[in-house]
This record gives C-alpha cells, sequence and structure tokens, in this order.
C-alpha cells in the first residue's frame, strides 16, 4: 500500500517554538515537496527536494527549515522566525522534477497557541 | 503576480450536467498541467493532466482542454455528480522550475442532487 504519509495530522505550536512535521513515502519518489494552504489560497511552496542531501527554497521559506538525509524522508521545521505559522501544510513526492506529477499527502493543520 | 489564475470562485451545478472549471496563466514557458481535487482537510488528490503538445486529454468523465495561444485550460466533468463536490485546482510547471508547481487559488464546486 504505497502512498505519502504525515503526521500528526493536527499540530499546536506555543509561542517561540519550533515544531517538526513529517513526510514519509514509500513510493521510492526521487523529489519531495512541501506546501502551504491558507483559507481562500492556492498552494505555495516551502522547500523542495530533488534528491537526498539536496533542497532549495520555495517561495516562501522563511521561518521554515528542511532535511533530507533519505530519501523516504523529509521533514519540515517550523521555527520561530515564522510569525504567521497557522496553516494546512501538504507535502508531495514525484517520481522526478522533470514533468511528473506530484502526489500529495493527507495534510498537517497546525495551530498556534 | 498570479502566474495561474481561476477567477471563479465556486461554481454551482445540477447532478447530471456538465460542469466546466476554467484556468488562465501567464507564463508561456509553463509545458506540463495538472487539475487536482480536494476535500477540506485533505490533501489534494490528481486528477487529470495534460502536456504543452496535446489539446485535449480524456479519463473518463474528466477532460482538460488547452488552449495556448489563449493561455487557458479547462476542465470539464459530464456527468456531474455530488460527489464531485471538492475544491478544483489547476497547477502549472515550467522546464525551469525543476519541478516546482504554481497553483491556481481554486475553484469550489458544488453539485446539487
Amino acid at each position: 500500500d504505497g502512498g505519502i504519509t504525515q503526521s500528526p495530522k493536527y499540530l499546536f505550536r506555543k509561542e517561540g517554538q519550533n515544531v517538526t512535521l513529517s513526510c514519509e513515502q514509500n513510493l521510492n519518489h526521487d523529489a519531495m515537496y512541501w506546501y502551504r494552504q491558507d483559507p481562500g489560497q492556492g498552494l505555495r511552496l516551502i522547500y523542495y527536494s530533488q534528491i537526498v542531501n539536496d533542497f532549495q527554497k520555495g517561495d516562501i521559506a522563511e521561518g521554515y527549515s528542511v532535511s533530507r538525509e533519505k530519501k523516504e524522508s523529509f521533514p519540515l521545521t517550523v521555527t520561530s522566525a515564522q510569525k504567521n505559522p497557522t496553516a494546512f501544510y501538504l507535502c508531495a513526492s514525484s517520481a522526478s522534477t522533470g514533468g511528473e506529477t506530484q502526489y500529495f499527502g493527507p495534510g498537517t493543520r497546525l495551530l498556534v497557541l | 503576480d498570479q502566474q495561474v489564475k481561476q477567477n471563479s470562485p465556486s461554481l454551482s451545478v445540477q447532478e447530471g450536467r456538465i460542469s466546466i472549471l476554467n484556468c488562465d496563466y501567464t507564463n508561456s514557458m509553463f509545458d506540463y498541467f495538472l487539475w487536482y481535487k480536494k476535500y477540506p482537510a485533505e490533501g489534494p488528490t490528481f486528477l487529470i493532466s495534460i502536456s504543452s503538445i496535446k489539446d485535449k486529454n480524456e479519463d473518463g468523465r474528466f477532460t482538460v482542454f488547452l488552449n495556448k495561444s489563449a493561455k487557458h485550460l479547462s476542465l470539464h466533468i459530464v456527468p456531474s455528480q455530488p460527489g464531485d463536490s471538492a475544491v478544483y485546482f489547476c497547477a502549472a510547471s515550467a522546464p525551469s522550475n525543476t519541478g516546482k508547481l504554481i497553483f491556481g487559488q481554486g475553484t469550489t464546486l458544488q453539485v446539487k442532487p
């Protein structure tokens, strides 16, 4: 049963706290992506990784960090520098980065206490 | 600068009729277009895609049309079913974007029984 899993489904962050969102895929995909969705808006790219141990900033990378130590895992850390972290976070993967369809996980909703 | 635009925030159609969702883009370098369907609090599900070398792609009830000269694509759903009620996003990518997808704002489709 291949796919993308994200955990947790809901996450609460306190002021000044860093939190990490998990994304795992067993599709053997090379490329992985993190998007953020705000109400009434489309998805905006935070970070992406084309290959293990390599990643690039997307359009809204400030206040976020990622790592890609394993092919199947691409965790996203929302740091205290991200002043408006409340959003729905979506992880995606694709076989490669050349005209390939991206497949999405179920998402994590981050709320600030 | 919104490179991919879905100008209709919502659309309501009767069950059994045709649903037409529209999407416009500004970047002539886009060469791959996708439609995703999204339910609340879930990740987007891939529906159908089209390469810029084609002007039509069909998959069951779903057909995507691409008009490159007008920089316009549309998704036709025939016949529409109540289960099609969701938010539909169009997305585009260009060779230079290394697989990055640019999303429209989404159109909420409601299919009434």
